[in-house]
């Protein structure tokens, strides 16, 4: 099994649309949790820390499931500023160390 | 604002001559890191400094080094680029190095091997 396994997509929505996926972690014990968005050829950017069941900033959610050890993030209402490869970055072993995963693809489209 | 620095952003060096990039930070942050990243890849540690203290990852070639001369600035040398080694190289920082400590990166630099 992977350490962090995420739906590489692409997803391919319409602008205002909804849109979500998942991410999956190897760890139970882990206990901080990222998703950062990075753009073609720049620098990955967070976008949310989840350290408890969920949080939420404005269009974005992201929710927490221990029990089934994965990690969702929701996009309501897409911008075609949305596009993007969003990552979900895991502490796997609460220590320094992030774990990546590979990414999943989102365009939105006019 | 504060934030992360790297410079060059682009880096062009023959096989085998050796290079260093640059990384500086003005978030006062204790821990700075150093990752890889190939095309379609995921980021891959490389090091990280501790304050003054150095931690390599057991994978990471002996052709990487790294100096931290104070708090605000670190460096990745690369004693001897192969053609491998082409990637964009990411700076990152943290306040601490616990369970929590969320990580900002800087742009990047882009390295090229002829």
């Amino acid at each position: 099994r992977k350490e962090v396994e995420q739906d590489p997509g692409p997803f391919n929505v319409p602008e205002g649309a909804t849109v979500a996926f998942n991410c999956t972690y190897s760890n139970s014990a882990s206990q901080s949790f990222f998703w950062y968005r990075q753009d073609c050829r720049k620098e990955p950017k967070l976008l949310m820390s989840v350290y408890s069941s969920g949080n939420e900033d404005g269009r974005f959610t992201a929710q927490l499931n221990r029990a089934s050890q994965y990690i969702s993030l929701l996009i309501r209402d897409s911008k075609l500023s949305d596009s993007a490869t969003y990552l979900c970055v895991v502490n796997l072993n609460n220590d320094y160390k992030l774990s990546f995963g590979a990414g999943t693809t989102v365009t939105v489209r006019a | 604002d504060a934030m992360v620095i790297q410079n060059p952003r682009y880096q062009v060096t023959q096989f085998g001559k050796p290079v260093t990039l640059s990384c500086s930070q003005t978030l006062n942050h204790n821990v700075m890191y150093w990752y890889q990243q190939k095309s379609s890849q995921a980021p891959k540690l490389l090091f990280h400094y501790y304050d003054k203290d150095f931690n390599n990852e057991a994978d990471t070639p002996d052709n990487f080094q790294s100096r931290r001369p104070n708090t605000s600035f670190c460096f990745l040398d690369i004693r001897s680029p192969g053609l491998g080694d082409a990637a964009m190289y990411l700076c990152a920082t943290s306040m601490h190095r616990d369970s929590y400590n969320e990580q900002f990166f800087g742009p990047g630099t882009r390295l090229t091997v002829l």
